[in-house]
């Protein structure tokens, strides 16, 4: 079992829809959730990141991470093109220097 | 505006050829490393570097080198390219502390090996 599972996709929504990305993790020690942005021909960016189990907002993205089902989500609201993207899942059990990342998703959002 | 830069954004390479990559950071940033980027396989870490002169394998560090002489830099080195080793590479930089869960990504130098 690989220790971070990510789904490829591609998502393809409309403008406005909910958007919903997801990731599970086998390491119980992974203690700090991120998740990247990657636009077409750039490097990744980091968008936000949680710790522990619950959730965080940052204006219409939403992350939740429930530890004990070892699963991440994020949430973005009235979806945008410009949320066009591979957007990638990354873990940390804070104890190194270390992330570990899931494939990514590849969303579309179209006008 | 932080800037982590990629000496090439294309490069080109015949087996059997040894080939660097150079990466160079403005951010006064401790950490350092090189990922490889296949489509399928997501972000796979090759090495980092946490100090100048210190350098971990990660996790698929096998035909890979890496050298980290100045603070800035860290250079990743085919000695003998193959064509498996035919990818997208971005290296990465990150304080040290907590803040190290925020790295900052250069465009990638796309590496083709014919």
């Amino acid at each position: 079992q690989k220790e971070v599972e990510q789904d490829p996709g591609p998502l393809s929504v409309p403008e406005g829809a909910i958007v919903s990305l997801n990731c599970t993790y086998s390491n119980s020690a992974f203690q700090y959730f991120m998740w990247y942005r990657q636009y077409s021909r750039k490097g990744p960016e980091l968008l936000m990141y949680t710790y522990s189990s619950g959730n965080k907002e940052d204006g219409r993205f939403t992350a939740q991470v429930d530890k004990s089902s070892k699963y991440i989500s994020l949430f973005i609201r009235d979806s945008q093109p410009s949320d066009s993207a591979t957007y990638l899942c990354a873990m940390s059990g804070g104890s190194n220097y270390k992330l570990t990342f899931g494939k990514g998703t590849l969303l579309t959002v179209n006008p | 505006d932080v800037k982590v830069t990629q000496s090439s954004r294309y490069l080109v390479k015949r087996t059997g050829e040894k080939v660097f990559l150079e990466c160079v950071q403005d951010m006064d940033h401790e950490n350092m490393f090189w990922y490889r980027q296949d489509p399928g396989l997501g972000l796979r870490l090759i090495y980092f570097s946490y100090d100048v002169k210190m350098k971990e394998k990660g996790d698929i560090p096998e035909g890979y080198s890496v050298s980290r002489e100045k603070k800035e830099r860290f250079s990743l080195i085919l000695e003998s390219a193959s064509t498996n080793q035919t990818s997208m590479y971005l290296c990465a930089s990150s304080p040290k502390g907590l803040a190290y869960l925020e790295q900052f990504f250069g465009p990638g130098t796309r590496l083709t090996v014919l």
